[in-house]
């Protein structure tokens, strides 16, 4: 079983909604991520966080926006998403960040569908 | 150009099979490689790092190419429970700048057939 969990499991919003994604590790990891998978793509970053500070962020629209309010939360504020946003939103984390080594730990992901 | 390639398949391959995936990447300042194992609808899980060396586990064995710029995955005696999307993943973060950045290939798809 994974150790980054993930809530809700699946979220269905209108475009006008205002919606979270929780994400939660007990690892002691000091970096965390979120990242957006559409159907049969790979997984595209959308944030980073590292000891609380966002370290990247990929040019993402400002309808998500990320809260990290400690180091074992990660939050995803949604708000006037669009359909196109329907996808399943991943969180992870690892070590810290700073490691070219380092394994990210995947949580089980939010499946969103924008009507 | 793509940072990761994969060939996306499928493969579909007999149980007992062995059956060898191949990865390209862009940057060749690249640190790390990883190979993460996807069941449909289901998070990425890490299934071997992948080292200068070459790696094995199990039926699973990872060699990397750095001349090349490929990495490999080779499955020996296939199992029904193998059935997967088999991604490739290598770190661009150059090393100890905060950026553990991962990118990631489109994905193999392997079926295993009784």
């Amino acid at each position: 079983d994974t150790e980054v969990t993930q809530t809700p499991k699946h979220l269905v919003m209108g475009m006008t909604n205002k919606k979270s994604l929780k994400c939660e590790q007990h690892m002691g990891h000091r970096a965390m991520y979120w990242y957006k998978q559409k159907a049969k793509k790979p997984p595209e970053l959308m944030f980073v966080y590292s000891y609380e500070k966002l370290s990247i962020n990929e040019s993402v629209p400002s309808r998500f926006s990320p809260e990290c309010p400690n180091s074992s939360l990660l939050n995803l504020h949604l708000h006037a998403l669009q359909p196109e946003d329907s996808a399943l939103y991943l969180c992870a984390s690892s070590q810290d960040g700073a490691k070219a080594q380092e394994t990210q730990y995947f949580g089980p992901g939010t499946r969103l569908l924008v009507l | 150009r793509k940072e990761v390639e994969q060939d996306p398949g499928p493969f579909n391959v007999p149980e007992g099979a062995t059956v060898a995936f191949n990865c390209t990447y862009s940057n060749s300042a690249s640190q790390s490689f990883f190979w993460y194992r996807q069941d449909c609808r289901k998070e990425p899980k890490l299934l071997m790092s992948v080292y200068s060396s070459g790696n094995e586990d199990g039926r699973f064995t990872a060699q990397l190419n750095r001349a090349s710029q490929y990495i490999s995955l080779l499955i020996r005696d296939s199992k029904l429970s193998d059935s997967a999307t088999y991604l490739c993943v290598v770190n661009m973060g150059e090393y100890g700048t905060g950026a553990n950045n991962l990118f990631f290939g489109t994905g193999t798809r392997l079926t295993v057939i009784p």
